[in-house]
């Protein structure tokens, strides 16, 4: 158990509707990070934020948006969903998020599926 | 980000030492070198990371050659709950992502 959680574990929904992933940080933790799994582009980052402030930005869609509140707990929302957003969505924490890449704790993931 | 080139895969039979290649040749001064290891679909788990020097902790080791070019993480004595997939990553310094390749599909055999 990493001590990252992550609701709910999975979700179906269909085309065009939108949906709201929420991740815990391990406790002490100020970043935290979203990824995407899907088969064929393996894990991607998507965003991170550190202490409720955007940190960096992967390869995120304009669709789709987080952010972390006053308690650090982040949500991850997703809109206009379509097909090819299947995927697992994993949340992962890490002490710090500054100068230098601490080791991240991962979640056990949100598995969407859009049908 | 650091490029980083592993194996697709690697059979290591239980209880002996599984040793995991990586290499990462355009590595740079201030990136550290990362593994985590991804058992069927659950969250990456960390499992060690170094910049220069060979480390050790309760889960592995890491070797890194002299050059940073390359590096080789060591399970001393591997179960068949090590059987997972295993990513090395070059990052840190200025950059705060982790970037996943394919990394290599380990398999413990009885």
């Amino acid at each position: 158990d990493s001590g990252v959680t992550q609701t709910p574990k999975h979700l179906i929904t269909a085309t065009g509707q939108r949906v709201t992933l929420r991740c815990s940080p391990r406790s002490g933790d100020l970043s935290v990070y979203w990824y995407q799994q899907s088969l064929d582009q393996g894990l991607q980052f998507l965003i991170q934020y550190y202490n409720g402030e955007e940190r960096a930005k992967g390869n995120i869609l304009e669709r789709f948006s987080a952010q972390q509140f006053p308690d650090l707990h982040s949500e991850l929302n997703l809109s206009s969903l379509e097909l090819g957003d299947s995927a697992l969505y994993f949340c992962a924490s890490s002490v710090e998020g500054g100068m230098y890449t601490y080791e991240q704790y991962f979640g056990p993931g949100t598995r969407l599926t859009v049908t | 980000d650091a490029k980083t080139t592993q194996p697709p895969s690697m059979d290591c039979a239980e209880g002996r030492a599984a040793n995991l290649p990586c290499n990462h040749s355009t590595i740079s001064g201030n990136e550290y070198v990362y593994w985590y290891r991804q058992i069927h679909s659950q969250g990456p788990q960390y499992i060690i990371h170094g910049l220069k020097n060979n480390e050790t902790n309760e889960m592995a080791s890491l070797i890194i050659t002299e050059d940073r070019k390359s590096s080789t993480l060591i399970l001393p004595h591997a179960t068949l709950r090590d059987t997972a997939v295993y990513y090395c990553i070059g990052g840190g310094g200025s950059n705060y992502k982790l970037t996943f390749g394919k990394g290599t599909l380990l398999t413990v055999n009885p």
